[in-house]
């Protein structure tokens, strides 16, 4: 299994701009989750999905748009970037049952926007 | 909603001494609280978690403490190595939120030989 796999590695954008973030897993994890860092500040949940056509907001949703058409894909869109957008981004999933909610995650993006 | 505070930000220890974490949460429903251990440039990867209704939790040199009537808990690294040298989140999890954790702002330990 690959896990979770994130792509690009690194992207620059110019202000304005739009661009797509990738994020599959071949888990078949029903919970998938996007995350930023950024220093200081922990990793913050920008969107989330329980399932296949449910997302929903989590704490910095602002300019960011996600789907889950399938259960293995969530991508996360950046509508117009912005510089304040700038930091890495990691995409996570989990498993649904039991007591194991650990969290898989992507091996991040590095986003600059300038 | 939920917040989580991380103390301190920055931990320098000596190689073989031991290394506290201290996490508070807000939320008296959050029943799940892992840590996550990010060498650099790294992903971040679970290293323990602990839940609402166990009090400590130990896997050979880490352990983990939960206080939940002061609703704080705390990571707890004996016999430090340099290796152990990373960033450590912690976080938590109300209720039923699946795959929906708040995380503490995270502290760099330092591990000198």
């Amino acid at each position: 299994n690959a896990g979770v796999t994130q792509t690009p590695k690194f992207q620059v954008l110019k202000t304005g701009q739009s661009m797509t973030l990738q994020c599959a897993q071949d888990m078949n994890h029903e919970y998938m989750s996007w995350y930023r860092q950024d220093p200081g500040m922990g990793l913050r949940l920008i969107h989330y999905s329980v399932g296949a056509g449910i997302t929903d907001q989590g704490e910095v949703p602002n300019g960011y748009n996600v789907s889950r058409s399938t259960t293995e894909d969530f991508p996360l869109r950046l509508l117009s970037a912005a510089p304040s957008q700038t930091s890495v981004y990691f995409c996570a999933s989990s498993y649904s049952g039991g007591n194991n909610e650990k969290l898989f995650f992507g091996s991040g993006t590095q986003l600059s926007v300038l | 909603g939920e917040n989580v505070e991380q103390h301190p930000s920055t931990l320098s220890v000596q190689e073989g001494d031991s290394a506290v974490i201290k996490c508070t949460y807000s939320d008296s429903a959050s029943n799940y609280f892992p840590w996550y251990k990010q060498e650099l440039g790294k992903r971040p990867q679970l290293i323990i978690d602990i839940r609402s209704n166990v009090g400590e939790k130990k896997d050979q040199r880490i352990a983990v403490t939960l206080n939940k009537t002061a609703k704080h808990f705390s990571l707890h690294i004996t016999e430090t190595q340099p290796e152990d040298s990373a960033v450590y989140f912690c976080a938590s999890k109300g209720g039923t939120s699946y795959g929906k954790l708040t995380f503490g702002q995270g502290t760099i330990l330092t591990v000198h030989p």
